[in-house]
């Protein structure tokens, strides 16, 4: 099992410019959650998703957008990249159920906006 | 009000020596509590966690939970400086929201 893969592993992107995340997992999770994490300021939730064809909105949602078209598959976008979202991606995904609350990690994606 | 306040380190210590991480957190909704480790460059993953009040141990690792004063702490017995790496905790009420702390960066030296 790969666990949960991120696309690419860096960027870097000029203001305004556009990109797509890529988070899959393989373990049949249904909750997967966007994350970003900068120095003193812990992870802090972006989107999450409860299951296939859903999306909500986190604790800084804006600036981004997500899907979830596929149960394995949780995408981020940046439509307009600002210098304020130079920052280190988390994707993670869980159960969501059963007493589980453990989320499971990739390895992270460092994005830089010029 | 942050949700969880964490103290960032570092935090430098001898190999063998016990330490010590700690986070406070002010919503007593929360009711799992769990410690993430996070090597460098990597992403994190789960340490170990308790529910409501009380003590869990695991090897050198024990978590405790204050849920009376909402103070959490995570314990390394014998540290080892394959210990080394940043410590984050992570309280919930629920599978929707995480609220995690900003981390207590640990470096533990041979």
């Amino acid at each position: 099992n790969a666990g949960v893969t991120q696309t690419p592993k860096f960027r870097v992107l000029k203001t305004g410019q556009s990109m797509t995340l890529l988070c899959a997992q393989d373990m049949n999770h249904e909750y997967m959650y966007w994350y970003r994490q900068d120095p003193g300021m812990g992870l802090r939730l972006i989107h999450y998703s409860v299951g296939e064809g859903t999306t909500a909105k986190g604790e800084v949602p804006d600036g981004y957008n997500v899907s979830r078209l596929k149960k394995q598959n949780f995408l981020l976008g940046l439509e307009s990249a600002a210098p304020s979202q130079t920052s280190v991606y988390f994707c993670a995904s869980g159960r969501g159920g059963g007493g589980s609350y453990e989320q499971y990690f990739g390895p992270g994606t460092r994005l830089t906006v010029t | 009000q942050k949700e969880v306040e964490q103290d960032p380190g570092p935090l430098s210590v001898p190999e063998g020596a016990i330490v010590s991480l700690n986070c406070t957190y002010s919503n007593s909704a929360f009711q799992y509590f769990m410690w993430y480790r996070q090597y460098s460059r990597k992403g994190p993953e789960l340490l170990m966690y308790t529910y409501s009040s009380g003590n869990k141990e695991d090897g050198r690792f024990t978590a405790q939970v204050d849920k009376s004063s909402k103070y959490i702490s995570l314990f390394i017995r014998d540290s080892q400086p394959s210990d080394s790496a940043t410590y984050l905790c992570a309280p919930t009420g629920n599978f929707n929201k995480f609220y995690f702390g900003s981390g207590t960066k640990l470096n533990v030296k041979p």
